[in-house]
């Protein structure tokens, strides 16, 4: 069973600080790497997706890989009370159908 | 560009009761999903489809659920009969061909009493 494990929260930062959200998984063949933001009573929406180990930057958001670890996170600099929302992890993995497999999500709260 | 659609975007019905779901993906994509989440849960991925043609279904629970995408375009997701432990929101996504990113409906929130 391939898994994608995330700390459920609630994570809980004031404005103006980083949030650090972050995501492990199981499947070394894992290929692509995304980040949905899902607002409470909505459909998850993409924040940032990433391919390659290192960091990619998208405004205050950065996401970091590294496969030796099987690790990805979030970053969100300068958090906003707008950025309260689950954010949920997700990874295809290897295989010939790319299944896109999320995991349980984060809770941010961002305290004014 | 307009987004996925979906209908309807809210269901109650009873335990055995038949209810059916419909989703119109984005113009040109190839690739349409059903994801089931449950509350405090990530979406699960029920099925996939690749135009007209099934690419996974291995958590589909096929004695009850069954999906189908006629011409390759919209699709339609049934529960026959429907658990309490189907109430969940019943998420449509598609893609333009696998492996590129997803974007999802709105979703039917369905409650099963």
């Amino acid at each position: 069973q391939k898994e994608v494990e995330q700390n459920s929260g609630p994570l809980s930062v004031p404005e103006g600080a980083i949030a650090s959200l972050n995501c492990t998984y199981s499947d070394r063949g894992s290929q692509s790497f995304f980040w949905y933001r899902q607002y409470s009573g909505k459909s998850p929406e993409l924040i940032m997706f990433i391919y390659s180990n290192g960091d990619k930057e998208d405004g205050r958001f950065t996401a970091q890989l590294n496969k030796a670890s099987q690790y990805v996170s979030l970053l969100i600099r300068d958090s906003q009370p707008s950025d309260s929302a689950t954010y949920l992890c997700a990874v295809i993995s290897g295989g010939s159908n790319y299944k896109l497999t999320f995991g349980k999500g984060t809770l941010l709260t961002v305290n004014p | 560009e307009a987004g996925v659609a979906q209908s309807p975007r809210y269901k109650i019905i009873e335990k055995r009761q038949s209810v059916a779901f419909w989703c119109n993906p984005i113009s040109g994509h190839a690739t349409l999903y059903w994801y089931q989440q449950i509350l405090g849960q990530g979406p699960k991925l029920l099925i996939q489809f690749q135009n007209n043609g099934v690419v996974d279904d291995s958590q589909l629970p096929k004695d009850r659920f069954s999906a189908e995408r006629l011409k390759g375009v919209d699709s339609t997701l049934k529960i026959q009969p429907a658990k309490l432990e189907d109430s969940a929101v019943y998420l449509c996504a598609s893609s333009l061909v696998v492996k590129e990113t997803q974007y999802f409906g709105p979703g039917t929130r369905l409650l099963v009493l």
